[in-house]
């Protein structure tokens, strides 16, 4: 079975924190996406990554980061966290066009107070 | 840019047969996606059509036409735990492998 890990569940961190979310796969897969979803907004991509060291920006990376050192992983960074941030933030990993779909992890609830 | 539609919310009843629309515009087409979110869960992926055409998976079932941007996900006899959201999701076209979701519908099953 395909397996996407991040590392949090739920975090709660202080508004202009640095916060690191982190996010693992199994399968080899090239992809990878970090996407945050809000009720009523449905999932919005904030980057993603075709290769290692590979980035790209989706459609709300203001305020985010990423890095691919690993084809494995793939973090994503708030620099300074503020409340507006405050979401659940899923990962997910794909291989076109062998693997079409992409598999996520299980999202981190992240809280800035 | 894509933009992509289906209803906020849906009810039915157990036993029953729904059906979730998707309909989106996008630049180039290289892919439509169903995805089912329980509350609190990450998405697991239901179907994805590229070609026109239904495909039949169990109960679940999909539909894509391409020239009408349309798309519908058909959940047959219907039970308790199918209660959850379904995203519609596009992939465009020019390379791109990124899916695009829609904000996804919230079908709530009656006993």
């Amino acid at each position: 079975d395909v397996k996407v890990t991040q590392s949090s569940r739920y975090l709660v961190k202080r508004t202009g924190e640095k916060v690191f979310l982190e996010c693992v796969q199994d399968m080899d897969h090239e992809n990878m996406f970090w996407y945050r979803q809000d009720p009523g907004l449905g999932l919005r991509l904030i980057y993603f990554s075709y290769d290692v060291k590979m980035k790209e920006k989706g459609d709300i990376p203001e305020g985010y980061s990423v890095s691919r050192e690993k084809k494995e992983r793939f973090s994503l960074i708030l620099e300074s966290a503020s409340t507006n941030q405050t979401s659940m933030y899923l990962c997910a990993s794909s291989s076109p066009p062998t693997v079409n779909e992409a598999f996520f992890g299980q999202g981190t609830r992240l809280t800035v107070v | 840019g894509q933009n992509i539609d289906q209803p906020t919310e849906m009810t039915a009843t157990e036993g029953a047969i729904v059906q979730i629309n998707c309909t989106y515009q996008t630049s180039g087409f290289n892919g439509l996606f169903w995805y089912q979110q329980h509350a609190g869960e990450a998405p697991t992926f239901l179907s994805y059509n590229v070609l026109d055409g239904l495909e039949e998976k169990g109960r679940f079932s999909s539909f894509l036409s391409r020239s009408k941007g349309y798309s519908y996900l058909l959940l047959k006899e219907l039970q308790m735990k199918d209660s959850a959201s379904y995203l519609c999701a596009v992939r465009g076209g020019g390379g791109s492998y990124i899916p695009t979701f829609g904000r996804g519908t919230s079908l709530i099953v009656h006993p």
